[in-house]
């Protein structure tokens, strides 16, 4: 079993939309969690980091509730742009550890 | 640019020869990762270097390959009799200060083993 698990997809929303991609960790000593944004064959570049207490950058919302071990993410007024492979990454000690990634195609 | 290089960026190998990735990480940062990324799936953790130091490795680093950070900046990683099934993008990464924790990648090396 992966230490992160998400949603493959895709998830395909029209413009505009809200749309929101969850994960879940196995690694209860994880102490660090992000999400990261990769473009096709691209590498991937850090979105977000995530806390306890919540944070938000523009139309981005991210969540971490460590009783359920699970992450958020929050996609709001979706643009063609955020079109992309959204991972979800919590570390293991020195380690991070990716998900799979889940597909996010917006549409016009 | 000052970010993470790597070179080269694709490489194509016939099965059963042997190699090598080098990445230069950002100036200054003293952490250093491996990663292995195939079609679907997200990046797999492969080593870590604090300075020179290769501090972990993970089950999926077998004894074909082998990674060194001999003065503490660049790294290579060597993969010897490759196979097919090492086929995938390599990528590296660099994190420590300036930037805190936050890792940056490089744009990867794609290896293509026929």
């Amino acid at each position: 079993r992966k230490e992160v698990e998400q949603d493959p997809g895709p998830f395909n929303v029209p413009e505009g939309a809200t749309v929101a991609f969850n994960c879940t960790y196995s690694n209860s000593a994880s102490q660090s969690f992000f999400w990261y944004r990769q473009d096709c064959r691209k590498e991937p570049k850090l979105l977000m980091s995530v806390y306890s207490s919540g944070n938000e950058d523009g139309r981005f919302t991210a969540q971490l509730n460590r009783a359920s071990q699970y992450i958020s993410l929050l996609i709001r007024d979706s643009k063609l742009s955020d079109s992309a492979t959204y991972l979800c990454v919590g570390n293991s000690g020195y380690a991070l550890n990716f998900g799979k990634g889940t597909s996010l195609l917006v549409t016009p | 640019d000052t970010g993470v290089s790597q070179d080269p960026r694709h490489k194509i190998t016939k099965r059963g020869q042997n190699v090598t990735f080098r990445c230069d990480p950002i100036s200054e940062h003293n952490r250093l990762y491996w990663y292995r990324q195939t079609l679907g799936q997200g990046p797999e953790f492969l080593t870590y270097f604090q300075n020179e130091a290769q501090l972990e490795k993970s089950r999926l680093l077998s004894d074909r390959f082998s990674a060194e950070r001999p003065k503490g900046s660049f790294s290579t990683l060597e993969i010897q009799r490759t196979e097919q099934g090492d086929s995938a993008m390599y990528l590296c990464a660099s994190s420590g200060t300036p930037g805190g924790n936050t890792i940056y990648f490089g744009e990867g090396s794609w290896l293509t083993v026929v």
